[in-house]
This record gives structure tokens, sequence and C-alpha cells, in this order.
């Protein structure tokens, strides 16, 4: 299986910071990345697909780069409603696999 | 907008098999995957397993000897079965849509989870 590191684990970020969670792959999984936000006792909501292509509805000041085994999800100014844990997610192989979650608080 | 709810019990004995459905509302069945996916606070999210519509199957290795996942396209729902629980196999299960060109990519529309206690 491909493992999938974040970090950091944890993040805390004043009001209207840039904040950048980074993702790294165990082997090249070229654009085939996605990115997820969860809120206390939600389901993950789908953020980013193919690395850099932002889901319906979700605010521009999310965007996600990076290709091969390294990537990051920016977001350009820390909104309150942003408070959420974060996971990225490869499928480039058929088992699928996630990372461990960076959880972004306010500082 | 599609709409997916599971449904099942929140206890579960040791030894025992769980037994989930995922109901799903306001869109097609055909030409998606359909997958379900467990998370636990030490191992976070899991993917458990996923089908095509048309029957074909993958399931994650660490759990494939325990799982089966089935679709009933009369009712429009889909349902997993994890045989011979363990506490540790105490999480929240999901049910969620894939989307896929060619293969199966990335989760864009989740149940809204449920939590499965295995205890005796």
């Amino acid at each position: 299986d491909i493992q999938m590191t974040q970090s950091p684990s944890a993040l805390s970020a004043s009001l209207g910071d840039r904040v950048t969670i980074a993702c790294r792959a165990s082997q090249d999984i070229y654009n085939s990345l996605a990115w997820y936000q969860q809120k206390p006792g939600k389901a993950p909501k789908l953020l980013i697909y193919d690395t850099s292509n932002l889901a319906t509805g979700v605010p521009s000041r999310f965007s996600g780069r990076g290709s091969g085994t390294h990537f990051t999800l920016t977001i350009t100014s820390l909104q309150p409603e942003d408070i959420a844990t974060y996971f990225c997610q490869q499928y480039e192989k058929s088992s699928l696999t996630f990372g461990g979650g960076t959880k972004v608080e306010i500082k | 907008q599609v709409q997916l709810q599971e449904s099942g019990p929140g206890l579960v004995r040791p030894s025992e098999t769980l037994s989930l459905t995922c109901t799903v509302s306001g869109g097609s069945i055909n030409n998606f995957y359909w997958g379900w996916l467990r998370q636990t606070p030490a191992k976070g999210l899991e993917w458990i397993a996923y089908m095509y519509h048309s029957g074909s199957t993958k399931y994650n290795p660490s759990l494939s000897s325990r799982v089966t996942i089935s679709i009933d396209m009369s009712t429009i729902r889909f349902s997993l079965k994890l045989t011979s629980m363990t506490p540790a196999d105490t999480a929240v299960y999901f049910c969620a849509r894939l989307q896929s060109v060619t293969v199966p990519t990335y989760f864009d529309s989740w149940g809204q989870g449920i939590m499965v206690t295995v205890s005796s």
C-alpha cells in the first residue's frame, strides 16, 4: 500500500493567516490526490481532487499544489469556519489510503 | 444532489457479524463506485471496500478475509458485512460514493456515519 504522511499533525494559526498543510506519498502518485475537510461529528467533505481542482462550492481561499510524492493544501486567509481536520487521500493505486490528518485550530 | 444514509446496529458482540446498509437517494446508483470506510482515533480514516454498480469489487487487503460488499439495484442500497468482529473494529463507519473515469478515485459524497461499538 501507498503510505500517506501529513505534516504537521496539528497547527494553531490566527484568523487571516496563510496556512499550509503538507502531504507526502511513499511512492509516485502523479496527481492522484484529494483533500478533505472534516468538522467534529461530521463526515469528511471533499475539498480538492486531482491535486488542485476545487470541488463544487469550495471557497477560492483553498488551493492545492504538488505532484509525484509531495503535495500541499493552502488556506490563504484562515476563517473561523475553516477550523477542522484535513486529510489527504491517494487514488493512484486501487487500495485507497489516507493521511493521518492535520487539525487546524485558532491561536 | 445525492444523499447517503447508513443504517445498522450500534452495538455488536465480539465474534459476531456486522451488517450495515447504505441507502442512496437523489441520484442513480448506476455508473458509480460505492464504498465503505471507517474511522478511529488510533488508525484514522481507513478504506474498507468499494463496488461498481455492475458488480466488480475491491477490498482492503487487511480486511478482505472478513468483508463482503454488495449492491441491491432494486432498492438503491448497498451493504457491508464484516465478520468475526473484535473490539478493534469499533469505529465510525461511513458509506460514500466514488467518482471514477475508468477507475475509482476520490469520495465525493458521504453518509453521516454510524458509530459501531464491539463489546460484550
